[in-house]
């Protein structure tokens, strides 16, 4: 199984709402990562986790909380998102997650989020 | 600061020629570099990694050089097809990996 798997596909929220979206993988990779991207851009890396366990938080605003329950999930919790925040959540896996490990990324379908 | 510069937004071609796109970066001494594909509205795909000690790697129709002195990778596609039209984005970096704008590749039948 090589594939990562984003739910939902869409999410239309309104500014006060909280949500969350989930990312999985069964590929036994130690290393999953959240990406924004906006149209026409390239994907920006906002989170990383290694071995379930934040390694890199690329100075995201707290309004998006990320959340790695076991070596397969990854979740971004989403409360109180402005609208600029609407944009393609993209998720990936890789198998390294230290030293010179293979780092390729496998990435999810994403999720289409629209912040009214 | 690390840069990335894939050199064209879009770039158009005939069915059955190659492709070539550009990739340069400043101010990094990456370990490799990859290559992804992108879909509209779809995540990247992984095409192609290339290590700085390899001068060039094939898969299929595809064709990456990697010049470490010229701080610049080429992507070549040869026997381009419609179905070949897509974004392709050069990356750098392992876990903080830094993705080029890409470029836009649409080839005409």
């Amino acid at each position: 199984d090589t594939e990562v798997t984003q739910t939902p596909k869409h999410l239309v929220m309104g500014m006060t709402n909280k949500k969350s979206l989930k990312c999985e993988q069964h590929m036994g990779h130690r290393a999953m990562y959240w990406y924004k991207q906006k149209a026409k851009k390239p994907p920006e890396l906002m989170f990383v986790y290694s071995y379930e366990k934040l390694s890199i938080n690329e100075s995201v605003p707290s309004r998006f909380s990320p959340e790695c329950p076991n070596s397969s999930l990854l979740n971004l919790h989403l409360h109180a998102l402005q609208p600029e925040d609407s944009a393609l959540y993209l998720c990936a896996s890789s198998q390294g997650a230290s030293g010179l490990g293979d780092k390729t990324q496998y990435f999810g379908p994403g999720t289409r989020l629209l912040v009214l | 600061s690390q840069k990335i510069e894939q050199n064209s937004e879009a770039l158009n071609i005939q069915e059955g020629k190659t492709a070539t796109l550009t990739c340069n970066y400043t101010n990094y001494s990456p370990a490799y570099l990859q290559w992804y594909r992108q879909d509209p509205g779809r995540g990247p795909v992984f095409l192609l990694l290339i290590r700085e000690n390899e001068k060039e790697k094939r898969k299929e129709r595809l064709k990456v050089t990697f010049d470490t002195t010229l701080k610049q990778s080429l992507f070549h596609i040869t026997a381009s097809q419609p179905a070949d039209s897509a974004t392709y984005l050069c990356a750098l970096g392992g876990f903080k990996t830094i993705f080029g704008a890409g470029t836009r590749l649409f080839v005409k039948a």
